[in-house]
């Protein structure tokens, strides 16, 4: 059974602090992808980053970094010198099977507060 | 280029009716899904559509149907609605290619009253 585990329900941070989302996953298959989304107020799901399994290179874009490791079904996601407008609830969601992609199991959502 | 757009944006409907949301997808997708999302929760997939057809179901009653068109748009309906149908619902355009980004619209919000 596929299933994504986001422990912290709720995150509250100073503007410029570092902060850490933890993502964890089980899944029976060997080959699978994992994603972070982000949802602002506005509703709609932001594609962040996609790495798939054989992939275990961690990768920086600007602010944002990820640590994936199979070895502990890992893949949490890091926000560096945090912004008031990285407010918003993150997904990580797992995709397995046939059609990769197209079909997610998103774990429950943090809710990540950047205060001024 | 028109991302993901959804119909209505709110809606209020009463117990036992019948609802149907409309998705268009990003230009040049071919694959729509469907999913529910409660008050503080995940999204949860309802179904994904292919070739006009349903190829994906999650655990969903037979009340949610859907249906995709030639112009790759979909509708998603539910019948008999319950309270607890109340909820987001997204829509999920993609290529049906492996590992394929799925680019989602802002949803509609359900009220079942």
């Amino acid at each position: 059974a596929q299933k994504v585990t986001q422990a912290q329900t709720e995150i509250s941070v100073v503007e410029k602090e570092d902060v850490t989302l933890d993502c964890v996953y089980e899944t029976r298959d060997t080959t699978y992808y994992l994603f972070w989304y982000k949802q602002p107020p506005s509703g709609e799901l932001v594609f962040l980053i996609r790495r798939n399994s054989f992939d275990e290179q961690n990768e920086i874009s600007g602010r944002y970094s990820w640590n994936f490791q199979k070895s502990t079904s890992s893949f949490n996601f890091t926000i560096t010198a945090s912004q008031v407008v990285d407010s918003a609830v993150y997904f990580c969601a797992l995709s397995e099977g046939e059609n990769y992609g197209q079909n997610f199991v998103f774990g429950p959502g943090t809710r990540l507060s950047v205060l001024p | 280029d028109a991302g993901v757009t959804q119909s209505p944006t709110h809606l209020i409907k009463t117990r036992g009716q019948q609802v149907t949301l409309r998705c268009s997808p990003k230009s040049g997708h071919d694959t729509v899904s469907w999913y529910q999302q409660a008050l503080g929760q995940g999204p949860q997939f309802i179904f994904q559509y292919y070739e006009e057809e349903e190829r994906q179901r999650g655990n969903f009653p037979d009340r949610f149907s859907g249906h995709q068109f030639p112009n790759y748009s979909s509708e998603l309906n539910v019948n008999a609605l319950l309270l607890g149908d109340s909820a987001l619902y997204l829509c999920a355009s993609s290529l049906m290619l492996d590992g394929a980004e799925a680019f989602f619209g802002q949803g509609t919000r359900l009220t079942v009253v």
